[in-house]
């Protein structure tokens, strides 16, 4: 167990809808990262926040959003919902803003039908 | 073009055999390389970190190697386990790992 909790762990919605994905960081950790990994896939990079402020974006598309609140959980918002968004949705966080070690949740698998 | 080139793609190998997975990257500056054992379905766990000056890093049966002057690293599985079927992941990372580079992943199936 990594101590990155995400849920839900399975989600299946429809084209059109909004989402959201929820992950509460280990313990003491203060930068939380979003990944997307489609299938046979890479990970790829989407965004990250430090201590509530954003501080990288990768491919994140608009209409995704995410933030990161005082407590330092995080969510991620994905709208309009595309059939190409189905795809395996990670959390990493780590305790500073270097991604030296940072520990990922088990993800959530979104399903859009 | 991605920054981190895995090969192969997929292996198969038998129980207590030994394998080599490759990376080469173009990230550059360069920080430090990652490799990440993930199992299917699930979150990526780090399995070794090195830096630079770093050649060699060994984490139970799994040893990394790195060679920063030509951009290459692998990864060398010693008797392999049903255990070690997974997706090996590569990252590469800038300084302030400010940029992360993730290679597509190698897929290890070990049969008994």
């Amino acid at each position: 167990d990594s101590g990155v909790t995400q849920t839900p762990k399975h989600l299946i919605t429809a084209t059109g809808q909004r989402v959201t994905l929820r992950c509460s960081p280990r313990s003491g950790d203060l930068s939380v990262y979003w990944y997307q990994q489609s299938l046979d896939q890479g990970l790829q990079f989407l965004i990250q926040y430090y201590n509530g402020e954003e501080r990288a974006k990768g491919n994140i598309l608009e209409r995704f959003s995410a933030q990161q609140f005082p407590d330092l959980h995080s969510e991620l918002n994905l709208s309009s919902l595309e059939l190409g968004d189905s795809a395996l949705y990670f959390c990493a966080s780590s305790v500073g803003t270097a991604f030296t070690e940072a520990f990922f949740g088990q993800g959530t698998r979104l399903t859009v039908v | 073009k991605n920054q981190v080139e895995q090969s192969p793609q997929s292996l198969i190998i038998l129980e207590g055999k030994n394998c080599t997975l490759q990376c080469n990257y173009t990230v550059s500056p360069f920080s430090n390389l990652r490799w990440y054992k993930q199992d299917t379905g699930r979150g990526p766990v780090s399995l070794t970190i090195m830096t630079f000056s770093e050649n060699t890093k060994s984490n139970g049966r799994y040893t990394a190697t790195l060679d920063a002057d030509t951009k290459q690293s692998s990864l060398h599985i010693t008797a392999s386990q049903l255990s070690d079927s997974a997706s090996y992941i590569c990252v590469v990372s800038s300084p302030n790992d400010y940029k992360l580079s993730f290679g597509a992943g190698t897929t290890v199936t070990v049969r008994a």
